[in-house]
């Protein structure tokens, strides 16, 4: 299972662009990148998820280079209620077995 | 409305009383999954379930116990409770061709 590591925490104001970058040089070939968003107490909530190259919703963009060994998801304008934890999980349930790895996570702080 | 449910949402027990958190489903998912969120530790995956009759263990296993006898049911079981089992514990679901899960609201469980 290919392990992840991301900035433990971040801070921004309202407004402005947040970048998270996650990394995970162990990647398999048939390996997706997932994003979730979880607020306190609350289970987390699907985000994006991408194989390679750029994918954008609604919500973010997630930003993957070529070599697939990290990737980025981007919040555009940033508000107060984007305060939360950002996991990035890497693989996909069923080329995995079902097993899944969620990382610390990233904390993110988004100020007035 | 497609969603997770999970009860009790709270629950207070003693040490060897043994108790069941429910799961329940109405999606049709094939993918069920039980995670523990302990402060510092993130989100660990205690077993999951990929479909019906199909069980196995995830990162921490050791005191809990499933079963998926239905699809859309997948109780975790604590058959003897111990202190060091409080947390907070989600249920999530997916569908076989995605990695999206959903989760249900959480169940905060104290043994004392």
């Amino acid at each position: 299972l290919a392990k992840t590591t991301q900035p433990i925490s971040m801070d921004s104001y309202e407004g402005q662009e947040v970048n998270i970058t996650c990394s995970h040089n162990n990647i398999a070939t048939n390996d997706y990148i997932t994003w979730y968003q979880q607020f306190p107490s609350q289970g987390p909530r699907f985000i994006i998820q991408g194989y390679k190259t750029k994918v954008t919703n609604e919500v973010a963009s997630l930003f993957i280079p070529a070599d697939r060994k990290s990737s980025t998801l981007s919040l555009p304008r940033v508000s107060l209620s984007d305060t939360a934890v950002y996991y990035c999980l890497v693989g996909g349930l069923y080329n995995q077995g079902g097993k899944l790895i969620f990382g610390q996570g990233t904390e993110l702080s988004v100020k007035p | 409305e497609a969603q997770v449910t999970q009860n009790p949402r709270y629950l207070i027990t003693v040490t060897g009383k043994k108790l069941t958190v429910t799961c329940s489903q109405n999606m049709n998912h094939e993918y069920m999954s039980w995670y523990r969120q302990d402060p510092g530790l993130g989100l660990r995956q205690i077993y999951y379930s990929m479909n019906v009759e199909v069980t196995d263990k995830g990162d921490v296993p050791e005191g809990y116990k499933v079963s998926r006898k239905e699809k859309r049911n997948f109780p975790l079981i604590l058959e003897s409770p111990s202190p060091n089992q409080t947390s907070l514990y989600f249920c999530a679901s997916s569908a076989r061709d995605s990695s999206e899960q959903y989760f249900g609201p959480g169940t905060r469980l104290t043994v004392t």
